[in-house]
């Protein structure tokens, strides 16, 4: 069964910091990774979509990595800003039977503070 | 952006009482999914449907939640007797086919009483 982790689960820093989020997955064989946006009570927002094929993508100050073999993805938020402040969430899919199910982590919580 | 969209936002429903959560995916995606989330944890899988019929389902979605897709548009979960522990918000999801990205709806908070 797949379990996808996030670390570190809760981070307060001062705007205009470069930032790493981490997740990481216990199996390999996975089909994408995609990384959410989720603001308090609200709904999911993709960010960017990893294929099982690719090592990174890049949207404007975002830029996620994948490394399959070891079961990790990095996002990296430069120049970090009080918008950016929500919880980020690592989502995993396997094309097991046909399902394409994503798995997600617990999240980041993210607090940017001017 | 094509979106899928969830009805009602909030729902607030006695205990017992049966509930139905909508869903309009898009238009030409052919997997759809229902997730929930307690509050304060982590999204979990509820079931995926493919082709009209349920492809996998998790050991939450037990005979109290039955998933339709009853006019080619609308996605719909059925609660039929609510407990307390039913309180979360539940995500509808789609994606065109595998390998391509997941789009997730607003969410309905369901809220037992």
């Amino acid at each position: 069964k797949q379990e996808v982790t996030q670390i570190p689960a809760a981070l307060s820093v001062p705007e205009g910091e470069n930032l790493v989020l981490n997740c990481s997955f216990t199996d390999s064989a996975i089909y994408n990774l995609q990384w959410f946006r989720q603001d308090p009570g609200k709904g999911l927002t993709s960010l960017l979509l990893i294929q099982s094929s690719q090592r990174e993508q890049t949207s404007g100050r975002l830029n996620a990595s994948l490394d399959k073999s070891s079961g990790r993805s990095t996002l990296y938020i430069a120049a970090s800003q009080p918008g950016d402040s929500a919880t980020y969430l690592c989502a995993v899919s396997q094309g097991r039977g046909g399902s394409y199910i994503p798995t997600f982590g617990r999240g980041t919580s993210l607090i940017v503070h001017p | 952006e094509p979106e899928v969209t969830q009805t009602p936002s909030h729902q607030v429903t006695q205990m017992g009482q049966e509930v139905i959560l909508r869903c309009v995916p898009i238009s030409n995606h052919l997997y759809f999914y229902w997730y929930r989330q307690i509050l304060g944890q982590k999204v979990e899988f509820l079931v995926s449907f493919y082709n009209n019929e349920i492809s996998e389902k998790s050991e939450i979605f037990d005979d109290q939640f039955s998933v339709e897709r009853p006019d080619g548009s609308n996605f719909t979960l059925k609660i039929r007797s609510t407990k307390l522990e039913d309180s979360a918000m539940y995500f509808c999801a789609s994606t065109q086919a595998g390998g391509y990205g997941y789009t997730f709806g607003s969410g309905t908070r369901l809220t037992v009483v």
